[in-house]
């Protein structure tokens, strides 16, 4: 169990500009959770896959956020067009169970 | 919608003393868990302790432990003999399985965190 990892851990872009961040889940986990944090507030849940279809999107997910699992392993998180209003810590979780999520480190997002 | 409430924004105690953090929640739903998370300066997520709701008996984790007051929706957790580790945010959430696709899935749904400060 090497635990949930993110990649890249800090990412500073200018506004307009494409990132793609990605999520590593714990490898016999077929969930996986999306969130953002804003500083100083808790995560705001953004969508969940189930292997590798995604069945739930937060409104919170515009239509410049798009998310993928190809194969159901890996995740990336795509924002297209940034704006300084998504400067955040996006969050990955993974889980095997409903309710018993584990955490990455998250990527922090800078938008300049 | 649930909604998760935590009235301190900061909190502070002295080492080897005890605190206590509150959360109240609101949900209309019976089956749900509620979690206190721990986030330090990493930012790493971590969970501190889970209470499933059909549980009468409060949740207990060594020095962590709650207070489930299922009448009155409130989840209070306290830190017994704080040590400076205990230093971070901490944040109170909400689960309750919600069905996509045919299957189940739990979405958190989190307080707005309290900063805990421990002194030496």
């Amino acid at each position: 169990d090497t635990g949930v990892s993110q990649d890249p851990r800090h990412k500073i872009t200018k506004r307009g500009q494409n990132v793609t961040f990605r999520c590593d889940p714990i490898s016999e986990h077929n969930r996986l959770y999306w969130y953002r944090q804003t500083l100083g507030q808790g995560p705001e849940f953004l969508t969940y896959f189930q292997n590798e279809a995604q069945l739930e999107k937060s409104r919170l997910l515009s239509d410049r956020f798009s998310a993928e699992r190809p194969k159901g392993s890996f995740s990336t998180l795509e924002i297209q067009r940034t704006e300084q209003g998504d400067s955040a810590m996006y969050l990955c979780a993974s889980s095997q169970t409903d309710e018993k999520l584990f955490f990455g480190s998250g990527t922090q997002l800078s938008v300049l | 919608a649930q909604t998760v409430t935590q009235s301190q924004p900061e909190m502070s105690v002295q080492e080897a003393e005890t605190v206590t953090l509150s959360c109240t929640y609101d949900t209309s739903e019976s089956d749900y868990y509620l979690f206190w998370y721990k986030q330090p300066p990493s930012r790493q997520m971590i969970l501190v302790i889970r209470q499933e709701a059909y549980k009468q008996q409060n949740a207990t984790e060594n020095r962590f432990s709650v207070n489930f007051q299922k009448a009155a929706k409130s989840f209070s957790l306290k830190i017994s003999d704080s040590q400076l580790g205990d230093a971070a945010m901490y944040f109170c959430a909400y689960l309750t399985p919600f069905l996509a696709g045919g299957t189940s899935y739990g979405k958190l749904t989190f307080g707005q965190g309290t900063i805990l400060t421990v002194h030496p």
